[in-house]
């Protein structure tokens, strides 16, 4: 019932091209979805968030697309950068309980 | 603090030894979170505490790990007798409260190595 499944476990793609990483979730009172990149040797760090009022939410470059019907919601990073790479999670949370992370996509853009 | 401060940064400990890791939170953030997170892996939840109480302990690995929460503030997250299977990155996180509408701000980790 806590779970959030991410996939895929690790991605490459090419500087300039589209990367998604995809996340499903079982709880339905979960009703905050945020998105963490980790760099090596960092914490992770809060990227972007989405609440399921909306569809989706874009900052710069990312864009979270979120389906409430199907309990998916993905990351978009648009325009791909070598600086890009890192390891991204992503969470759900809502209520009296904290956030459940997914297990982490490892992302590489080769120049 | 503007961050979160963990402290030490890197620690090296001889298999047996006991050590302490710390935890200064963000002031004001009435919640805060241990994960554990070994070389290329995901999040794995420790401990969290409301205020200076953990009302679940179960996702400690053995009874050779505790934390304690003092003040609302500053928590310590002990690992006595350590094994070489407690080697990794000690992750700790604070949030404006507990609920899991609040983004968490993560530190930067204490590297454990146990030779």
């Amino acid at each position: 019932q806590q779970q959030v499944k991410q996939s895929p476990q690790s991605l490459i793609v090419q500087k300039g091209g589209i990367s998604i990483i995809n996340c499903a979730y079982e709880n339905t009172a979960f009703d905050y979805f945020p998105w963490y990149q980790q760099f090596p040797g960092k914490g992770p760090a809060l990227l972007i968030a989405i609440r399921p009022d909306v569809s989706e939410k874009k900052e710069g470059r990312f864009t979270i697309s979120f389906n409430k019907s199907a309990k998916q919601f993905s990351l978009h990073i648009m325009d791909s950068q070598p600086g890009d790479s890192a390891t991204y999670f992503c969470a759900a949370g809502g209520g009296a309980d904290g956030l459940t992370f997914g297990k982490g996509t490892h992302l590489i853009i080769q120049p | 603090g503007a961050g979160v401060s963990q402290s030490p940064s890197n620690k090296v400990t001889e298999k047996g030894k006991d050590v302490e890791l710390r935890c200064d939170p963000i002031s004001g953030h009435t919640a805060l979170y241990w994960y554990r997170q070994s070389l290329g892996q995901g999040l794995e939840f420790l401990i969290y505490f409301q205020g200076n109480s953990a009302p679940d302990k179960s996702g400690l690995p053995s009874d050779r790990f505790s934390a304690e929460r003092t003040g609302g503030s500053v928590s310590t997250l002990t690992i006595q007798r350590t094994q070489q299977e407690d080697s990794a990155v000690y992750l700790c996180a604070s949030s404006l409260a507990i609920s899991g509408n609040y983004g968490y701000t993560f530190g930067s980790g204490t590297r454990l190595t146990v030779v």
